[in-house]
Protein backbone atom coordinates (compact mmCIF):
# COMPACT_ATOMS: atom_id res chain seq x y z
CA UNK A 1 0.00 0.00 0.00
CA UNK A 2 1.30 3.90 -1.02
CA UNK A 3 1.83 5.32 2.47
CA UNK A 4 2.03 9.09 3.02
CA UNK A 5 3.20 10.19 6.42
CA UNK A 6 3.35 13.50 7.82
CA UNK A 7 5.31 13.84 10.57
CA UNK A 8 3.29 16.15 12.77
CA UNK A 9 -0.53 15.77 13.15
CA UNK A 10 -1.26 18.79 15.57
CA UNK A 11 1.16 22.00 15.85
CA UNK A 12 0.19 24.79 17.66
CA UNK A 13 2.55 27.79 16.92
CA UNK A 14 2.55 31.53 17.69
CA UNK A 15 2.10 34.19 15.24
CA UNK A 16 5.57 34.97 13.48
CA UNK A 17 6.94 32.09 14.34
CA UNK A 18 8.35 29.90 11.46
CA UNK A 19 6.63 26.55 10.54
CA UNK A 20 8.17 22.92 8.86
CA UNK A 21 5.38 20.60 7.77
CA UNK A 22 7.35 17.69 6.85
CA UNK A 23 5.71 15.15 4.49
CA UNK A 24 7.04 11.38 3.53
CA UNK A 25 6.38 8.94 1.13
CA UNK A 26 7.21 5.44 0.05
CA UNK A 27 6.33 4.64 -3.23
CA UNK A 28 8.49 6.49 -5.15
CA UNK A 29 5.84 9.27 -6.91
CA UNK A 30 7.60 11.71 -8.62
CA UNK A 31 4.49 14.40 -7.57
CA UNK A 32 4.21 15.55 -4.41
CA UNK A 33 1.43 18.48 -2.96
CA UNK A 34 0.32 19.94 -0.26
CA UNK A 35 -3.19 21.32 -0.49
CA UNK A 36 -4.86 23.00 2.49
CA UNK A 37 -8.43 22.51 3.48
CA UNK A 38 -10.88 24.45 5.40
CA UNK A 39 -14.58 24.05 6.03
CA UNK A 40 -16.72 24.87 2.77
CA UNK A 41 -14.08 25.63 1.05
CA UNK A 42 -12.84 22.22 0.11
CA UNK A 43 -9.17 21.10 -1.01
CA UNK A 44 -6.89 23.75 -2.44
CA UNK A 45 -3.80 22.93 -4.27
CA UNK A 46 -0.85 25.36 -2.08
CA UNK A 47 2.11 23.88 -4.03
CA UNK A 48 3.50 20.80 -6.45
CA UNK A 49 6.42 19.19 -7.02
CA UNK A 50 7.17 16.69 -9.98
CA UNK A 51 10.76 15.94 -9.31
CA UNK A 52 13.58 16.65 -6.90
CA UNK A 53 13.59 20.75 -6.51
CA UNK A 54 11.55 20.96 -8.67
CA UNK A 55 8.22 23.17 -7.64
CA UNK A 56 5.38 24.96 -8.97
CA UNK A 57 2.74 26.82 -7.30
CA UNK A 58 -1.01 26.16 -6.90
CA UNK A 59 -3.82 28.53 -6.47
CA UNK A 60 -2.71 29.92 -2.86
CA UNK A 61 1.12 30.53 -2.61
CA UNK A 62 0.87 33.14 -0.79
CA UNK A 63 3.03 33.01 2.49
CA UNK A 64 4.29 29.28 1.93
CA UNK A 65 7.22 27.93 0.43
CA UNK A 66 8.47 24.53 -0.16
CA UNK A 67 11.47 22.06 -0.19
CA UNK A 68 11.60 19.07 -1.98
CA UNK A 69 15.71 18.45 -1.59
CA UNK A 70 14.72 14.23 -2.14
CA UNK A 71 12.19 12.49 -4.12
CA UNK A 72 10.30 10.79 -1.01
CA UNK A 73 10.62 14.08 0.71
CA UNK A 74 8.28 17.34 0.45
CA UNK A 75 8.29 19.97 3.25
CA UNK A 76 5.81 23.06 3.33
CA UNK A 77 7.44 26.28 4.90
CA UNK A 78 5.32 29.45 6.80
CA UNK A 79 7.69 31.88 7.10
CA UNK A 80 6.18 33.80 8.98
CA UNK A 81 2.72 32.27 10.63
CA UNK A 82 -0.05 34.16 10.91
CA UNK A 83 -3.70 33.23 11.64
CA UNK A 84 -5.25 33.02 8.76
CA UNK A 85 -3.08 29.93 8.03
CA UNK A 86 -4.62 28.00 10.84
CA UNK A 87 -5.92 25.23 8.97
CA UNK A 88 -5.35 21.25 7.96
CA UNK A 89 -2.81 20.63 5.92
CA UNK A 90 -2.51 17.73 3.59
CA UNK A 91 0.56 16.29 1.78
CA UNK A 92 -0.48 13.68 -0.99
CA UNK A 93 1.62 11.91 -4.13
CA UNK A 94 1.10 10.00 -7.44
CA UNK A 95 2.65 9.20 -10.31
CA UNK A 96 3.45 11.12 -12.91
CA UNK A 97 1.68 10.99 -16.49
CA UNK A 98 0.60 12.88 -19.07
CA UNK A 99 -2.56 11.57 -21.79
CA UNK A 100 -4.12 8.79 -19.69
CA UNK A 101 -1.62 8.30 -17.23
CA UNK A 102 -2.91 12.09 -15.28
CA UNK A 103 -5.37 9.69 -14.39
CA UNK A 104 -3.14 8.17 -11.91
CA UNK A 105 -4.30 8.05 -8.18
CA UNK A 106 -3.54 10.79 -5.28
CA UNK A 107 -2.53 9.28 -2.20
CA UNK A 108 -3.10 11.09 0.78
CA UNK A 109 -1.31 11.17 4.04
CA UNK A 110 -3.67 11.66 7.47
CA UNK A 111 -2.97 15.64 7.23
CA UNK A 112 -1.46 17.85 10.12
CA UNK A 113 -4.03 20.28 12.30
CA UNK A 114 -1.80 23.52 12.78
CA UNK A 115 -2.78 26.44 14.98
CA UNK A 116 -1.71 29.60 14.66
CA UNK A 117 -2.00 31.55 17.67
CA UNK B 1 -10.50 25.92 -16.63
CA UNK B 2 -12.00 22.76 -14.15
CA UNK B 3 -14.49 23.08 -11.56
CA UNK B 4 -16.73 20.50 -9.81
CA UNK B 5 -19.43 21.40 -7.56
CA UNK B 6 -20.89 19.12 -5.16
CA UNK B 7 -24.43 20.95 -4.43
CA UNK B 8 -25.62 19.29 -1.18
CA UNK B 9 -23.62 20.37 1.54
CA UNK B 10 -25.31 17.18 3.57
CA UNK B 11 -27.02 14.05 2.99
CA UNK B 12 -29.17 12.78 5.40
CA UNK B 13 -30.33 9.03 5.05
CA UNK B 14 -31.18 6.14 7.17
CA UNK B 15 -29.27 3.04 7.14
CA UNK B 16 -30.20 0.21 4.56
CA UNK B 17 -31.74 2.88 2.14
CA UNK B 18 -29.59 4.08 -1.13
CA UNK B 19 -27.39 6.66 -1.21
CA UNK B 20 -26.19 9.09 -2.99
CA UNK B 21 -23.72 11.82 -3.38
CA UNK B 22 -24.08 14.43 -6.03
CA UNK B 23 -21.26 15.63 -8.30
CA UNK B 24 -20.90 18.16 -11.32
CA UNK B 25 -17.96 19.37 -13.04
CA UNK B 26 -16.70 21.56 -15.96
CA UNK B 27 -13.46 20.89 -17.73
CA UNK B 28 -12.67 22.18 -21.49
CA UNK B 29 -11.28 18.44 -22.37
CA UNK B 30 -11.60 15.12 -21.12
CA UNK B 31 -12.05 14.72 -17.62
CA UNK B 32 -10.45 12.72 -15.28
CA UNK B 33 -13.10 12.02 -12.30
CA UNK B 34 -12.41 11.18 -8.47
CA UNK B 35 -14.37 10.15 -5.28
CA UNK B 36 -12.64 10.59 -2.23
CA UNK B 37 -13.61 10.25 1.52
CA UNK B 38 -12.46 11.57 4.46
CA UNK B 39 -13.38 10.55 8.17
CA UNK B 40 -12.99 12.74 10.97
CA UNK B 41 -9.59 14.12 11.66
CA UNK B 42 -8.30 11.50 9.18
CA UNK B 43 -6.87 12.04 5.74
CA UNK B 44 -8.37 11.41 2.14
CA UNK B 45 -8.64 8.25 1.08
CA UNK B 46 -9.41 7.13 -2.38
CA UNK B 47 -12.69 6.01 -3.33
CA UNK B 48 -12.83 5.17 -7.03
CA UNK B 49 -11.82 6.62 -10.31
CA UNK B 50 -13.19 7.39 -13.87
CA UNK B 51 -10.48 7.72 -16.92
CA UNK B 52 -11.82 5.81 -19.93
CA UNK B 53 -14.19 2.93 -20.55
CA UNK B 54 -17.71 1.87 -19.31
CA UNK B 55 -19.52 4.66 -17.54
CA UNK B 56 -20.28 2.65 -14.39
CA UNK B 57 -17.33 2.23 -12.14
CA UNK B 58 -17.35 0.39 -8.77
CA UNK B 59 -14.64 1.16 -6.00
CA UNK B 60 -14.43 0.67 -2.52
CA UNK B 61 -16.81 -0.30 0.45
CA UNK B 62 -19.26 -1.17 -2.10
CA UNK B 63 -19.58 2.14 -3.51
CA UNK B 64 -19.54 2.56 -7.29
CA UNK B 65 -20.75 6.10 -9.34
CA UNK B 66 -21.84 6.22 -13.37
CA UNK B 67 -20.12 9.21 -15.35
CA UNK B 68 -22.68 11.00 -17.11
CA UNK B 69 -20.69 13.13 -20.27
CA UNK B 70 -24.36 14.78 -21.70
CA UNK B 71 -24.63 15.87 -17.86
CA UNK B 72 -21.55 16.43 -17.10
CA UNK B 73 -22.21 14.35 -13.94
CA UNK B 74 -20.50 12.05 -12.08
CA UNK B 75 -22.81 10.80 -8.88
CA UNK B 76 -21.53 8.52 -5.87
CA UNK B 77 -23.87 5.82 -5.02
CA UNK B 78 -24.09 2.58 -2.77
CA UNK B 79 -27.09 0.53 -3.11
CA UNK B 80 -27.34 0.05 1.13
CA UNK B 81 -25.92 2.55 3.56
CA UNK B 82 -24.42 1.85 6.53
CA UNK B 83 -23.96 3.92 9.71
CA UNK B 84 -19.84 3.67 9.10
CA UNK B 85 -20.64 5.45 5.49
CA UNK B 86 -20.88 8.45 7.38
CA UNK B 87 -18.24 10.76 6.38
CA UNK B 88 -17.39 13.63 4.61
CA UNK B 89 -17.22 13.37 0.85
CA UNK B 90 -15.25 15.28 -1.85
CA UNK B 91 -15.42 14.83 -5.72
CA UNK B 92 -12.38 15.99 -7.73
CA UNK B 93 -11.84 16.48 -11.68
CA UNK B 94 -8.13 16.33 -13.29
CA UNK B 95 -8.69 17.52 -17.08
CA UNK B 96 -6.91 15.19 -18.98
CA UNK B 97 -4.01 16.36 -22.14
CA UNK B 98 -0.22 17.29 -21.69
CA UNK B 99 -0.50 19.82 -19.81
CA UNK B 100 -2.47 18.44 -16.75
CA UNK B 101 0.86 17.98 -14.98
CA UNK B 102 -1.61 16.48 -12.42
CA UNK B 103 -3.85 19.31 -10.46
CA UNK B 104 -6.66 18.23 -9.44
CA UNK B 105 -9.89 20.58 -8.30
CA UNK B 106 -11.82 19.86 -5.34
CA UNK B 107 -15.75 20.55 -4.24
CA UNK B 108 -16.69 21.70 -1.20
CA UNK B 109 -17.44 18.52 0.15
CA UNK B 110 -20.46 16.51 1.09
CA UNK B 111 -21.12 15.36 4.57
CA UNK B 112 -23.13 12.21 4.60
CA UNK B 113 -24.73 11.16 7.74
CA UNK B 114 -26.26 7.48 7.42
CA UNK B 115 -29.03 7.51 10.84
CA UNK B 116 -29.29 3.90 12.32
Amino acid sequence: DVKVTQSSRYLVKRTGEKVFLECVQDMDHENMFWYRQDPGLGLRLIYFSYDVKMKEKGDIPEGYSVSREKKERFSLILESASTNQTSMYLCASSLWGTGFSAGNTIYFGEGSWLTVV
Amino acid sequence: AQSVAQPEDQVNVAEGNPLTVKCTYSVSGNPYLFWYVQYPNRGLQFLLKYITGDNLVKGSYGFEAEFNKSQTSFHLKKPSALVSDSALYFCAVREGGADSWGKLQFGAGTQVVVTP
